[in-house]
């Protein structure tokens, strides 16, 4: 089956420009992340939904940053005002409810390379 | 302050060898450790979990270690081949944290024909 998709794959953004980045997660999977990658660096954490309840914010690095899911489905991160030090790769990744499977793996998306100028 | 290691400097090794991967943690105590492989432009790709109480884990030529008194973790590829080339990530899993992970900052594997 498909897995998760992002898109678009690169976006490069004048500073100042608001940006949407879009997630389709696994279809059926609950539980939806997003992480930022810098170069060289592992992905951290930025926020988490289950279905379209937004239960953990606690890694977006400010309030320009904002994300939603609204259908329980696909989800958007959107970054208003872009910096130069926003230019990162963008992840998405879904997983099934931990009672379900009794794990938390996680299926990564391609991400979204943001480069901003 | 709480921290994650992995191996800062790329690993290079010969094809046929066995590839060890550190994975050390400071100040946390997951639930499980999970291994990611990540390849240039691509996302991360689920390898191996192993829980808290578990020692080791194996699948195929994989292999990860655990021990949660030192905190670390040891991942082995064993009779390594050149499409095993890529960046390996170890991650955290904590308890009641929804199952976001902390990663650590990946080690770039080379195996060399």
């Amino acid at each position: 089956g498909a897995g998760v998709s992002q898109s678009p794959r690169y976006k490069v953004a004048k500073r100042g420009q608001d940006v949407a980045l879009r997630c389709d997660p696994i279809s059926g999977h609950v539980s939806l992340f997003w992480y930022q990658q810098a170069l060289g660096q592992g992905p951290e954490f930025l926020t988490y939904f289950q279905n379209e309840a937004q239960l953990d914010k606690s890694g977006l690095p400010s309030d320009r940053f904002f994300a939603e899911r609204p259908e329980g489905s696909v989800s958007t991160l959107k970054i208003q005002r872009t910096q130069q030090e926003d230019s990162a790769v963008y992840l998405c990744a879904s997983s099934l409810p931990f009672r379900e499977t009794g794990t938390d793996t996680q299926y990564f998306g391609p991400g979204t390379r943001l480069t901003v100028l | 302050s709480q921290k994650i290691e992995q191996n800062s400097e790329a690993l290079n090794i010969q094809e046929g060898k066995t590839a060890t991967l550190t994975c050390n943690y400071t100040n946390y105590s997951p639930a499980y450790l999970q291994w990611y492989r990540q390849d240039p432009g691509r996302g991360p790709v689920f390898l191996l979990l192993i829980r808290e109480n578990e020692k080791e884990k194996r699948k195929e030529r994989l292999k990860v270690t655990f021990d949660t008194t030192l905190k670390q973790s040891l991942f082995h590829i064993t009779a390594s081949q050149p499409a095993d080339s890529a960046t390996y990530l170890c991650a955290l899993d904590l308890y009641n944290q929804g199952g976001k992970l902390i990663f650590g900052q990946g080690t770039e594997l080379s195996v060399k024909p």
